[in-house]
Parts: structure tokens; sequence; C-alpha cells
């Protein structure tokens, strides 16, 4: 059973583009989280939800947007792609008092 | 705001002797620390943590890690290496204090381990 999962796991897509990264957890968790992890392997949060609403929002441009339907999802839809937009995207989930994150496999996106 | 130093980006170890992995952090109040590994081109795999209690924290794959206050430290440790430890390590950090509200984890630089045969 996959815990948190992501989808896709790959994009490769050109510079200007729109495109949309889903998460689903089935742990009954109550917070998720987008990070960033560049080529370099640095792990930088985004943005963080707990139970559908946003309570972390980092310094990100605008073009990227979370949206929680419900507490089991949390998606990321990213505007006009650019060069640097290319990295590996994880979606987590944790409980917020037991501190622990549970990661999805990775989504990699290429910007060409 | 937490941070978390990850000093060495590569450790190298023969099988079966000891290994350690380094991490010291800086946070206002306690800390919750934590250890996740990320084999190539999967995601974070959570290893331990310390909340509170014993400063020897023993998690998964056996290894452990050691909470030390003065030294601001949570080194990682093993007691006998193997070839399929090797892969990427990542120290982190968060405030305790559940009246600051919601607070975010903060990931060390990671640190790679090669344990050679």
């Amino acid at each position: 059973d996959t815990a948190v999962s992501q989808t896709p796991k790959y994009l490769v897509t050109q510079m200007g583009n729109d495109k949309s990264i889903k998460c689903e957890q089935n742990l009954g968790h109550d917070t998720m989280y987008w990070y960033k992890q560049d080529s370099k392997k640095f792990l930088k949060i985004m943005f963080s939800y707990n139970n559908k609403e946003l309570i972390i929002n980092e310094t990100v441009p605008n073009r990227f947007s979370p949206k929680s339907p419900d507490k089991a999802h949390l998606n990321l839809h990213i505007n006009s792609l650019e060069l640097g937009d290319s990295a590996v995207y994880f979606c987590a989930s944790s409980q917020v008092k037991a501190g622990e994150l549970f990661f999805g496999e990775g989504s990699r996106l290429t910007v060409l | 705001a937490q941070s978390v130093a990850q000093p060495e980006d590569q450790v190298n170890v023969a099988e079966g002797n000891p290994l350690t992995v380094k991490c010291t952090y800086s946070v206002s109040g306690n800390p919750y620390l934590f250890w996740y590994v990320q084999y190539p081109n999967r995601g974070l795999q959570f290893l331990l943590k310390y909340i509170t209690g014993d400063n020897l924290v023993k998690g998964s794959y056996g290894f452990e890690a050691e909470f030390n206050k003065s030294q601001t430290s949570f080194h990682l440790k093993k007691p006998s290496a193997l070839v399929s430890d090797s892969a990427l390590y990542f120290c982190a950090v968060r405030p305790s204090a559940l009246n600051t509200g919601f607070q975010k984890l903060v990931f060390g630089t990671g640190t790679r381990l090669l344990v050679s045969p």
C-alpha cells in the first residue's frame, strides 16, 4: 500500500508551459507539504497545508500555486515554467504533533 | 530561525566498520531532531527521531543517534556498516514548542555515505 503517492513521476516540458503535480496520502495525516530538491540535493520547503488551510508559504514565485481539495490531497500547479524550475518535487505528510514526515517518491520536472 | 549543519559532504567507510554521520543544529528552545535516508531516485525515508527522553535513540536498519544538548549535535551512528547502507543521509530539525504554531522541518544539506566492500 502506497502511503504518499505523487503523479506523474516524470515531467518533461517546454519553457512557458503550465504543469500540475498531484499528491495523495492514505495515512490519515492532517498536514501535507511540498518540498523542492534541487540538483545539489538541497531540500527546501515550499508550502504546507493543515486540514486544507495554508499554514506555511515560503518565498516561492507566484507561478507556483498549491491547492488542497481535502486533507488527503495536495496538488501543485506551476504556470509559465522556467528553466530554473527543473528539480524534483516531493510531497510529504505528517501528523503535526508527531513531527516526522512521510515522503512520496518524487516528481522529476525537467524544463527545456 | 532553525538551521542544521552537516559538515561532511561525503563519508567513506569499509563494510563491517562503524560509521558516524555528523549533524549539528540551531533552534530556539528544545528541538525535535530527525534522520532520513534517500536512496537514488527515491523519496526520503524516516530513520529515527529524538523528541525527549533517552539521549540515545534507536531507529531502522540498525541505526542509532545520540542527542547531545551541550554540543547541539545529533550524530547518526551504526556499529557495523553494510554496502547497502550507501545512500544520502539528511538530518532535520524543528522546534518542539507547540504554542508557536506550526513549525517547518528544516533539513541539512545531506551527507553521502559510501560503504566499500
